[in-house]
């Protein structure tokens, strides 16, 4: 049973351009939780999603930045318009069910904006 | 504003010791705590989680020490071990909402042999 799924690993863009990152949450599981950690900072919340559907993004800034689920395939992270603050440590994680405490977490993509 | 304090920022400790890790929350609703560890390069990984009905929870060398008076929790690692040295991050999560997890901004502890 494959964990959580994160693709790429390591992403070099350029400021302006557009960063997606991918989440393939764990098999069975239908919610997903994206977080951002910086050094010394910790894991930051930005959205939580279950399919097709948008629950919490209040950490998310509120511009450049989209999430999605979709009904088939992978969660997705956007940043449009990359700036060099946008460099982190981005987390997917997932859980069977919005009640189910226990998160399981990808690898993590790590985003480098030159 | 941070609502989950933890401390300290980094830890060293020797091989057989223990380590102590300690958190501080300010929202009453929160209800579940968790400690993730994480290794470099990849996830954290839920380690240990302790509900305030009870004051301690263990887990092999692994302890939680809960406060609920003084909003305070604590990570004990007996015996601690090269192979423990990573991040450990404490997280409080309020069950009855959506339940999305605030962490702490992580402790480095390393273990020397």
């Amino acid at each position: 049973n494959a964990g959580v799924m994160q693709n790429p690993r390591h992403l070099v863009r350029r400021r302006g351009q557009e960063a997606r990152l991918r989440c393939s949450p764990m098999k069975g599981h239908s919610h997903v939780y994206w977080y951002r950690q910086l050094p010394e900072e910790g894991l930051k919340f930005m959205v939580y999603l279950q399919k097709e559907n948008i629950i919490d993004e209040s950490g998310m800034p509120k511009e450049r930045f989209s999430a999605e689920f979709p009904k088939e395939g992978p969660s997705i992270l956007r940043i449009q318009q990359v700036v060099r603050g946008d460099s982190a440590a981005y987390f997917c994680a997932s859980s069977h069910s919005g009640r189910n405490e226990k998160l399981f977490f990808g690898s993590g993509t790590q985003l480098s904006v030159l | 504003q941070q609502q989950v304090k933890q401390s300290p920022q980094s830890l060293i400790v020797q091989k057989g010791g223990i380590s102590i890790i300690n958190c501080a929350y300010e929202n009453t609703a929160f209800d579940y705590f968790p400690w993730y560890q994480q290794f470099p390069g990849k996830g954290p990984a839920l380690l240990i989680a302790i509900r305030p009905d009870v004051s301690e929870k263990k887990e092999g060398r692994f302890t939680i020490s809960f406060n609920k008076s003084a909003k305070q929790f604590s990570l004990h690692i007996m015996d601690s071990q090269p192979g423990d040295s990573a991040t450990y991050f404490c997280a409080a999560a309020q069950s009855g909402g959506s339940y999305i997890p605030t962490f702490g901004r992580g402790t480095s502890l390393i273990v020397h042999p």
